[in-house]
């Protein structure tokens, strides 16, 4: 497509329910990457997936939180057990190779993830 | 422990003046720097890059400076105008106690007003 996509765009789900976030990069684009921003903080790196390399997981925050790649296109980050700390916004990003760096990331419009 | 820190979490300035967002880092294993503009509701994107052997890229209205010595980068946007007011995201990238090379660690934004 000729952006990144994102679904839903909004979610609100009840503690202790698990969600799936879903993204679809560009096309062609090998990196993705997903962050998240909750309220009044930065961008908050969560997993990162390059090609068919193991996914860098370094960023995530517990073990109720997993994603997955389908080769190089659709991703799905699950929250199992969903928290009122993981209400956030949820970015997905994806970039031509690992770098992204004269062009950056190119960014979706983000899940907004409310945990009641 | 923040690594990318931008102090200012607001700014407001008259149109036609100058902008100079802000940006200090505490690794110095840092070799590329980005910022990134948000608007409500939509995903960042990509503004302008700096590798770190450069202290200056310029971009239209846009520059950025980059002061290794004192761990510091500057955005600023010459002239302002109104649709520059969005919130301005500090990203830098290296290898950085154990993450991967591929993804952008993000300061907290500072948001822009620019007034007519």
């Amino acid at each position: 497509g000729a952006g990144v996509s994102q679904s839903p765009s909004n979610k609100v789900t009840e503690k202790g329910k698990d969600v799936e976030l879903r993204c679809d990069p560009i096309s062609g684009h090998t990196a993705l990457y997903w962050y998240r921003q909750r309220l009044g903080q930065g961008l908050e790196f969560l997993i990162y997936f390059q090609g068919n390399s193991a996914p860098d997981k370094s960023g995530l925050p517990s073990d109720r939180f997993s994603a997955e790649r389908t080769g190089e296109s659709v991703s799905t980050l699950t929250i199992q057990r969903t928290q009122q700390e993981d209400s956030a916004v949820y970015l997905c990003a994806s970039s031509l190779g690992g770098q992204g760096l004269n062009h950056g990331y190119t960014f979706g419009s983000g899940t907004r993830l409310t945990v009641v | 422990d923040q690594q990318v820190k931008q102090n200012s979490p607001s700014l407001s300035v008259q149109e036609g003046r100058i902008s100079i967002l802000n940006c200090d880092y505490t690794n110095s294993m840092f070799d590329y720097f980005l910022w990134y503009k948000k608007y409500p509701a939509e995903g960042p994107t990509f503004l302008i890059s700096i590798s770190s052997i450069k202290d200056k890229n310029e971009d239209g209205r846009f520059t950025v400076f980059l002061n290794k010595s004192a761990k510091h980068l500057s955005l600023h946007i010459v002239p302002s105008q109104p649709g520059d007011s969005a919130v301005y995201f500090c990203a830098a990238r290296g290898r950085v106690y154990g993450g991967s090379q591929g993804n952008l660690i993000f300061g907290k934004g500072t948001k822009l007003s620019v007034k007519p």
